[in-house]
């Protein structure tokens, strides 16, 4: 099938810790990936995305690589803050319509 | 401002009652959504249109009615509101192309009493 699964929150850090929130999809193609961030409130906003197989987004610190082999798209950042705090959903396009599929979301508290 | 906007941010109404949401875009999209988010923050497209046109219409009930007066408009009309409607219904647009991100509204925050 076409969907995207992350790894289940909520995700707890301390300031300047190491995240990763895990990401893999399934599609027929080669989909674009995308990262959206939704602060307490607010609609959701692209972080980052990538849209070839070994491509590197990033933005604000985040980082996100397009792995083929693996069918993954993990976000990373090297030293979060508190003000990262926020849901973050992993989504692919579908090269074939113009459907956007949505991961279930993984909350992140850091605490300072 | 170059912006997805939509009205109104909060909607408390009670059960049986009929409402709208309205989206407007000005950034020259061709594609609107329609996004249920349920309290998990489950995020589920409903409607799609491109250039007015219904191109993804999802397991909805046939009480929720989308609306594309023109390509930069997707207003939601739903007839009878039930309690498991509450949610937050997010609007969002999109260019035609396989590369192209998302643009999503603030929100509304839908509750039925």
């Amino acid at each position: 099938g076409n969907s995207v699964t992350q790894m289940e929150g909520p995700v707890t850090l301390s300031e300047e810790a190491f995240l990763t929130i895990n990401c893999t999809y399934t599609a027929t193609g080669y989909p674009s990936l995308f990262w959206y961030v939704q602060y307490p409130g607010e609609g959701l906003q692209l972080l980052l995305k990538a849209t070839k197989a070994d491509d590197k987004g990033s933005n604000k610190g985040f980082e996100a690589t397009y792995r083929k082999e693996t069918t993954s798209f993990h976000l990373e950042k090297g030293s979060v803050q508190v003000s990262d705090s926020a849901v973050y959903f992993c989504a692919r396009h579908d090269n074939y319509g113009q459907n956007f599929v949505f991961g279930p979301g993984t909350r992140l508290s850091v605490l300072p | 401002d170059t912006a997805v906007s939509q009205t109104p941010k909060y909607l408390v109404t009670q059960m049986g009652n009929d409402k709208s949401i309205k989206c407007e875009q000005n950034l020259g999209h061709d594609t609107m959504y329609w996004y249920k988010q349920d309290s998990k923050k489950f995020l589920k497209i409903m409607f799609s249109y491109n250039n007015k046109e219904l191109i993804i219409n999802e397991t909805v009930p046939n009480r929720f009615s989308p609306k594309s007066p023109d390509k930069a408009h997707l207003n939601l009309h739903i007839n009878s509101l039930e309690l498991g409607d509450s949610a937050v219904y997010f609007c969002a647009s999109s260019q035609v192309a396989d590369t192209s991100p998302l643009h999503f509204g603030n929100g509304t925050r839908l509750t039925v009493t």
